[in-house]
């Protein structure tokens, strides 16, 4: 089974804090993803990432970055926390092939 | 005008029911189309994906009208445990875009 994994399910940050959001796919897959969802929004895509050092801007890439050292690594970087980024961050990868995505459990973040 | 569009829901229906979601695009150069289905709190996990001449998977119906940007889901015979968010799901021609709709929560009632 796919599995892709997130650091961390819950995190309480202060506004000002530097918060390292990271993922892991064990298949291989090319493409990853980070989304973040909210009520009434849905998911909006933040940053995707199709090979190693690679990235483009999705369609809210303000206030985030993201490192893609290695294959299986994509890691989201919000350089100073704000509340307005408290949100449900969602990571993925995806099998070209067929085009399934498939989704870590998630990452609560909450901005006090 | 939102990339991908959906019914706004919530539906509530009886168990056994059939209930149709509906979906519409903006992008036409759109090549690949999902369902997916994400139940409270959890992640989004593909229920199928829809083909230009339909598809059937048991109980479900996915159908896709490319000239009308138009996609639906057909859910037969309600079960309890098909209540969730129901994700319509395009992907752009270059393959590695994927644009959620913003989900149609159904709830299948005892």
């Amino acid at each position: 089974d796919v599995k892709v994994t997130q650091s961390s399910r819950y995190l309480v940050k202060r506004t000002g804090e530097k918060v390292f959001l990271e993922c892991v796919q064990d298949m291989d897959h090319e493409n990853m993803f980070w989304y973040r969802q909210d009520p009434g929004l849905g998911l909006r895509l933040i940053y995707f990432s199709y090979d190693v050092k690679m990235k483009e801007k999705g369609d809210i890439p303000e206030g985030y970055s993201v490192s893609r050292e290695k294959k299986e690594r994509f890691s989201l970087i919000l350089e100073s926390a704000s509340t307005n980024q408290t949100s449900m961050y969602l990571c993925a990868s995806s099998f070209p092939p067929t085009g399934e995505l498939f989704f870590g459990e998630g990452s609560r973040l909450t901005v006090l | 005008r939102k990339e991908v569009e959906q019914d706004p829901g919530p539906f509530n229906v009886p168990e056994g029911a059939t209930v149709a979601f509906n979906c519409t695009y903006s992008n036409s150069a759109s090549q690949s189309f999902f369902w997916y289905r994400q139940d409270c709190r959890k992640e989004p996990k593909l229920l199928m994906s829809v083909y230009s001449s339909g598809n059937e998977d048991g109980r479900f119906t996915a159908q896709l009208n490319r000239a009308s940007q138009y996609i639906s889901l057909l859910i037969r015979d309600s079960k309890l445990s098909d209540s969730a968010t129901y994700l319509c799901v395009v992907r752009d021609n270059y393959g590695q875009n994927f644009v959620f709709g913003p989900g149609t929560r159904l709830s299948v009632l005892p």
